[in-house]
């Protein structure tokens, strides 16, 4: 079955304790993107990536990092979380092999960060 | 200034009804525009798209674009109650995905 996969779901840490949250897909999709989602604020991209080894800063790219070492994984890694990146998270990769407008985005189930 | 503008709602309209939704932008930059859908606790999914100026229709769902006013719409016929759902404006500058950049949403809720 065609999925993305987040891991983990949820999640409550402490300020400044590093932490991955995965991102995996099984169709051998090219682009990849992560977005956060809170309320009133709506859906804003993080980071997204074309390919294996290119990403590119989105709208909010401060305080995360990312990686793309090979084509199904694209985590989010967060060095020094703090409370205001307490939010839902959401990896989503493009049903097409070329991340073209018409090429709809598959979301993952969406990861729940609580930051204390 | 956001680039992207969308009325958050919420939104209450009777079965039946034709529902408009609306985004306007400052990026004349903008050639590609989009509407996802988001039911609760799913992520969005892409219910139409469109290239520059003009409509599509797709089913009950039009899409309309203005560039001129820098103004999308997105018009739901007959509409159903599981049309109720947070409805998502986003747009791009290339025929690519890449940066995305997405209106607030504006909740939906469509009664029997």
């Amino acid at each position: 079955e065609a999925q993305v996969t987040q891991n983990p779901r949820y999640l409550i840490t402490v300020t400044g304790k590093k932490l991955t949250v995965t991102c995996s897909q099984n169709m051998n999709h090219e682009y990849m993107s992560w977005y956060r989602q809170d309320p009133g604020l709506g859906l804003r991209q993080i980071y997204y990536s074309m390919n294996v080894e290119v990403t590119d800063k989105g709208d909010v790219p401060e305080g995360y990092k990312v990686s793309r070492k090979e084509k199904r994984n694209f985590p989010l890694i967060l060095e020094s979380p703090s409370p205001n990146q307490t939010s839902l998270y959401f990896c989503a990769s493009s049903l097409g092999t070329s991340g073209r407008v018409e090429e709809t985005q598959y979301f993952g189930p969406g990861t729940r960060l609580l930051v204390l | 200034q956001k680039e992207v503008e969308q009325d958050p709602g919420p939104l209450s309209v009777p079965e039946g009804a034709i529902v408009s939704l609306n985004c306007t932008y400052s990026n004349s930059a903008f050639q590609y525009f989009m509407w996802y859908r988001q039911y609760s606790r799913k992520g969005p999914e892409l219910l139409m798209y469109t290239y520059s100026s003009g409509n599509k229709e797709d089913g009950r769902f039009t899409a309309q674009v203005d560039k001129s006013s820098k103004y999308i719409s997105l018009f739901i016929r007959d509409s159903q109650p599981s049309d109720s759902a947070t409805y998502l404006c986003a747009m791009t500058r290339g025929s690519t995905l890449g940066r995305l950049y997405f209106g607030r949403g504006t909740q939906l809720t469509v009664w029997p």
